[in-house]
């Protein structure tokens, strides 16, 4: 069966960087591209962007371009999220999910048990 | 962005009772809406995706239609692990985003 297992939960300084990771099984990892949610407390779900596990192409929302780095290793099916220049807004559930696309935009089928970041000084 | 609204955003109910939530959607998404269901400290899943197709697993008490702009979710027959937050997805156009959520709990 299709599974996402993240990494545990962190505890960062503002300022600082964070990297989450998502490891699949289940299914032929670089048949998919891997995407990142977020849900900070009291929020909507926020779609941050893809990572493409084939050739390492990615796309991120405008919101955090400059910030956000997704990679892929493919020998430990396995992907990550980094994020950098950490605030307090960054608070938040940060999931990797498997896509369903349509031509322009994807929904998620299955997701990662979810990773809480908090930013703390 | 496509702007995704849910209607009601709380809404209180009975085991047994036929329930109906409403996602709008700014613009024209022709059929691409999905519907996730979550609980608390869980991941969102999936329940619906294309308006009204069930994901694998997914029992039929849940069913959604909708085209365009407007959408619903109902689930016939209430039951108590139904009590959640659900929310709607578009993914018609990109970015793909979601509706603010509707919680459902105990009346």
């Amino acid at each position: 069966q299709v599974q996402l297992v993240q990494s545990g939960a962190e505890v960062k300084k503002p300022g600082a960087s964070v990297k989450v990771s998502c490891k699949a099984s289940g299914y032929t990892f670089t048949g998919y591209y891997m995407h990142w949610v977020r849900q900070a407390p009291g929020q909507r779900l926020e779609w941050m962007g893809w990572s493409n596990p084939n050739n390492g192409g990615t796309r991120y929302a405008q919101k955090f371009q400059g910030r956000v780095s997704m990679t892929s290793d493919t020998s430990i099916t396995t992907s990550y999220m980094e994020l950098s220049s950490l605030t307090s807004d960054d608070t938040a559930v940060y999931y990797c999910a498997r896509p369903i696309c349509s031509t322009l935009s994807c929904t998620f089928d299955y997701w990662g048990q979810g990773t809480l970041v908090t930013v703390s000084s | 962005d496509i702007q995704m609204t849910q209607s009601p955003s709380s809404l209180s109910a009975s085991v047994g009772d036929r329930v109906t939530i409403t996602c709008r959607a700014s613009q024209g998404i022709s059929n691409y809406l999905a519907w996730f269901q979550q609980k608390p400290g869980k991941a969102p899943k999936s329940l619906i995706y294309a308006a009204s197709n069930l994901q694998s697993g997914v029992p039929s008490k849940f069913s959604g239609s909708g085209s365009g702009t407007d959408f619903t979710l109902t689930i016939s027959s209430l039951q108590p692990e139904d009590f959640a937050i659900y929310y709607c997805q578009q993914y018609n156009s990109h970015p793909p985003t979601f509706g603010g959520g509707t919680r459902v709990d105990f009346k």
